[in-house]
């Protein structure tokens, strides 16, 4: 089985200040690891993804996170944020070789931008 | 890139009433299409596993007689909430899975008065 924690139920910055957020998960087996953003009302939208190979993984927006499997984390992480990156970010894992390609998120991050 | 539809976006019935969602992959086809329900500030929790031209399987404690899930083209997966009470009011989000990545749809937000 898998689970994903994300440590931060909420995370204010200012604007043009840099972000971590971070996401930990637990899994018996390999997965494929996801962060995806969600506006107001909306549906889900991918940032990034890690699959294999390089563990710097950039995404949309200027985000990147990074995979560390020692850890077990995958950490979102943005140089300088803008106040339109103001929305709910999850942290996700698929397990590998899975045939239905189930994904399993966390409990989720509320990204605040400050003026 | 894939996109994914859901329809209606909003929608409001009494209670007691059934109400159908869809859910169409407008530029690919989805053998898998996935069913999730958010609550308010909460994540995404998967309700369901829907495979084209068989039986949808049910994440455990989600009620398959209450929320019936059909899958009859390899584009269009349909949710539809039978007898509904104010407890399912919720935002319902589908994903379709293309065989290499799941692509979601915009979600559907019902409220049961």
């Amino acid at each position: 089985a898998q689970s994903v924690t994300q440590l931060d139920s909420q995370v204010p910055v200012f604007e043009e200040a840099p972000v971590e957020l971070r996401c930990n998960y637990s899994s018996s087996v390999s997965v494929y690891l996801f962060w995806y953003v969600q506006y107001p009302n909306q549906g889900l939208q991918l940032l990034l993804k890690y699959l294999s190979g390089s563990t710097l993984v950039k995404g949309i927006n200027g985000f990147e996170a990074e995979f560390n499997k020692s850890q077990t984390s995958f950490h979102l992480r943005k140089p300088s944020v803008h106040i339109s990156d103001t929305a709910e970010y999850f942290c996700a894992v698929s397990p590998k070789y899975s045939s239905a390609s189930k994904i399993i998120f966390g409990s989720g991050t509320r990204l605040s931008i400050r003026p | 890139g894939a996109v994914v539809s859901q329809h209606p976006s909003r929608v409001i019935c009494k209670s007691g009433t059934s109400v159908k969602i869809e859910c169409r992959s407008l530029d690919f086809q989805a053998t898998t299409m996935f069913w999730y329900r958010q609550f308010p500030k909460k994540s995404l929790m998967l309700m369901a596993t829907s495979n084209e031209g068989s039986k949808a399987t049910y994440e455990q404690g989600v009620e398959k007689d209450k929320f019936l899930i059909n899958h009859a083209s390899l584009t269009l997966s349909t949710l539809t909430v039978t007898s509904a009470h104010p407890e399912d009011s919720s935002f319902y989000i589908c994903s379709a899975w293309d065989g290499y990545e799941q692509y979601f749809g915009p979600g559907t937000r019902l409220t049961v008065t």
